[in-house]
């Protein structure tokens, strides 16, 4: 079935790259997110990369898409405070329902 | 609305009662998505609406979960005999097209105790 899977921490310190990672299982998925979950409060959409693509930019943030793999990565460049928060890969499968399925989320702790 | 509405904000219920959620999505939009977040958890798909009709309710748990969308905009999700395990974030999101551009209320946080 779909499924899909991230590591659940990643420290860095303020001023580095952030690179978070995700795998999933779909090979039929065609569209693949990125959201960002701050402490209560909703999804907030970061990016997303469409599976024809490889690399999608966006001014600090970098989506890096394997599809043979199966592999999401999210970079994000000169990583600060404000970006401490849970981050979600979410996978639109081959349901024609565009129900997404989400990892369980990586927290990203930035350190001053 | 600017964005998608989902009230209570908060919602502390006891065992064996009735709740109801309401979500109140982005206008024109026609896909309507409710979600549940358990605690350190992902969101996990429950029922998804294409205008008035549920589409596909593959993901709620069992039969006391119930939603609605009598007039293609607002939905209510509504759970029977509320059990403690029920206790999360219900979240709900909308799209003008099924899988693009979905927009995520805040959520409703349901406590049973």
């Amino acid at each position: 079935g779909e499924d899909v899977e991230q590591s659940l921490f990643l420290s860095v310190r303020e001023g580095d790259s952030s690179v978070i990672n995700c795998t999933y299982t779909d090979s039929s998925s065609t569209y693949l997110y990125w959201y960002k979950q701050e402490p209560g409060a909703g999804l907030q959409l970061l990016t997303y990369i469409f599976s024809n693509m490889d690399m999608k930019q966006d001014q600090r943030l970098t989506v890096l898409l394997n599809k043979k793999d199966k592999h999401l990565s999210l970079r994000i460049a000169d990583t600060q405070t404000g970006d401490s928060a849970i981050y979600f890969c979410a996978e639109f499968g081959s349901s024609n329902t565009g129900k997404l399925i989400f990892g369980q989320g990586t927290t990203l702790q930035v350190k001053p | 609305g600017a964005g998608v509405s989902q009230t209570p904000s908060n919602k502390v219920t006891e065992k064996g009662k009735y709740v109801e959620l309401r979500c109140d999505p982005i206008s024109g939009h026609t896909a309507l998505y409710w979600y549940r977040q358990s605690l350190g958890q992902g969101p996990e798909f429950l029922i998804y609406f294409q205008g008035t009709g549920a589409a596909d309710d593959s993901g709620l748990p069992n039969d006391r979960f119930f939603a609605v969308r009598p007039e293609g905009s607002v939905s209510t999700l509504k759970i029977q005999r509320t059990e403690r395990g029920d206790s999360a974030v219900y979240l709900c999101a909308s799209s003008y097209r099924p899988g693009y551009g979905y927009t995520f209320g805040s959520g409703t946080r349901l406590t049973v105790v």
